[in-house]
């Protein structure tokens, strides 16, 4: 596609759900980031995938975090048992390569109430 | 531990008034600095990558500056269409990001 597609765009959950957060990265791209954005905050890093290499998981900020690339594209982030802490937008970035820098979605905005 | 601070965290212009976004930073050595636009509601638009020290880029009103301490994002004769939050991010050299915080630009027409 033209862009990188996060889906949902919006997500309401209950207190102890599980929810997954989808991300359609640029065709190409084997470089695929998820940050996390909280009102005020800068981003912060939770997982990165390159290629065929092994995740870089170490952002994840507990074990009920959780993502997964298949095929080397489409990308799912799962929050297990979700918190209040865990309301931000999510989002999803996709690199040809480092220096050209990120393409980012538009986010998904998850609000655990 | 690699740290980026963004300075000032908003920032109040009149069109066509020039100004300069901070970004001050330490990393255990720098792979890139890179500068993103972003607007409410959507994610971050990537504007420049900077390499090393002396480096600087231009995109219209926008010029990236580059030190070894800090990065200016330097806006020249602003119009409102540029207001956005400016977002600065370094890349380490095992390809870890850290973005600041960012600045919230308002340009009043």
């Amino acid at each position: 596609g033209a862009g990188v597609s996060q889906s949902p765009s919006n997500k309401v959950t209950e207190k102890g759900k599980d929810v997954e957060l989808r991300c359609d990265p640029i065709s190409g791209h084997t470089a695929l980031y998820w940050y996390r954005q909280s009102l005020g905050q800068g981003l912060e890093f939770l997982i990165y995938f390159q290629g065929n290499s092994a995740p870089d998981k170490s952002g994840l900020p507990s074990d009920r975090f959780s993502a997964e690339r298949t095929g080397g594209s489409v990308s799912t982030l799962t929050i297990q048992r979700t918190q209040q802490e865990d309301s931000a937008v999510y989002l999803c970035a996709s690199s040809l390569e480092w220096s050209y820098g990120y393409t980012f979605g538009s986010g998904t905005r998850l609000t655990v109430v | 531990e690699d740290q980026v601070t963004q300075s000032p965290e908003a920032l109040r212009l009149q069109e066509g008034e020039s100004s300069s976004l901070n970004c001050s930073y330490t990393v255990s050595g720098l792979r890139g600095l890179f500068w993103y636009r972003q607007d409410p509601g959507k994610g971050p638009e990537f504007l420049f990558t900077l390499y090393s020290a002396g480096e600087e880029k231009e995109k219209e009103r926008l010029k990236a500056t580059l030190t070894k301490k800090e990065s200016f994002l330097h806006i020249t004769a602003p119009k409102p269409e540029d207001s956005a939050t400016y977002l600065c991010a370094v890349q380490d050299p095992g390809q870890n990001f850290v973005f600041g915080p960012g600045t919230r630009l308002s340009v009043l027409p």
